[in-house]
């Protein structure tokens, strides 16, 4: 089973400025990795596909890179709405559909 | 308009079988690119995969918990039922279903979440 590793745990960063996440799997998944936002109270809500493609409503400021084992996702110029938690998750080969652990973004 | 909703007991007891019930709208589970997911979210921890059933039928496990799930569609009704057996208290969680649609085997449609707790 391919393992997902995120990384900071938590990040804090304030309004405006550019963050970078990070996403790595065990082995190869090639570019089938997604990732998730998902606020407090609420379902996760898919932002990136294809490692680099944006989702039906996902803003321009978030972007995603990478290929293989190591994957980013970037946000260009933090908004207040832009806080919660990021998920990465696999789908190569079909399930398991394994996620990382999550990353915290939090308002400095 | 797409929708999933999950349905089924907010309290359970230890040993006691849960089974959960994901309704869809706005779309066929027959249709050849769709399948629907069960993920599960303990409180404040992260996302875990469960079980996933393809639109001819297939179904896979996570490897961990595949002796407890069964996963099960009825097309007619647009349900996808999830039963666990043997329910242990850290088996609390939100427990979601998700569909894999149009974006590739990414989950791009999820339900609101339904909190399981189990207790004595």
């Amino acid at each position: 089973e391919i393992v997902m590793t995120q990384s900071p745990v938590t990040v804090s960063v304030s309004p405006g400025e550019r963050v970078t996440l990070s996403c790595r799997a065990s082995q190869s998944v090639s570019r089938s990795l997604a990732w998730y936002q998902q606020k407090l109270g609420q379902a996760p809500r898919l932002l990136i596909y294809g490692a680099t493609t944006r989702a039906a409503g996902t803003p321009a400021r978030f972007s995603g890179s990478g290929s293989g084992t190591e994957f980013t996702l970037t946000i260009s110029s933090l908004q207040s709405e832009d806080f919660a938690v990021y998920y990465c998750q696999h789908y190569s080969n079909g399930p398991p559909y394994t996620f990382g652990q999550g990353t915290t973004l939090e308002i400095k | 308009q797409v929708t999933l909703k999950e349905s089924g007991p907010v309290l359970v007891k230890p040993t006691e079988t849960l089974t959960l019930t994901c309704t869809v709208s706005g779309f066929s589970l027959s249709n050849a690119r769709m399948g629907v997911s069960w993920i599960r979210q303990p409180p404040g921890k992260a996302l875990e995969w469960l079980a996933h059933i393809f639109s001819n039928d297939e179904k896979s496990y996570s490897t961990s918990l595949k002796s407890r799930l069964t996963i099960s569609k009825d097309t007619s009704k647009s349900q996808v039922v999830l039963t666990m057996t043997n329910m242990d208290p850290v088996d609390t969680a939100t427990y979601y279903c998700a569909r894999i649609g149009v974006y590739a085997n990414a989950f791009d449609i999820w339900g609101q979440g339904t909190m399981v707790t189990v207790s004595s």
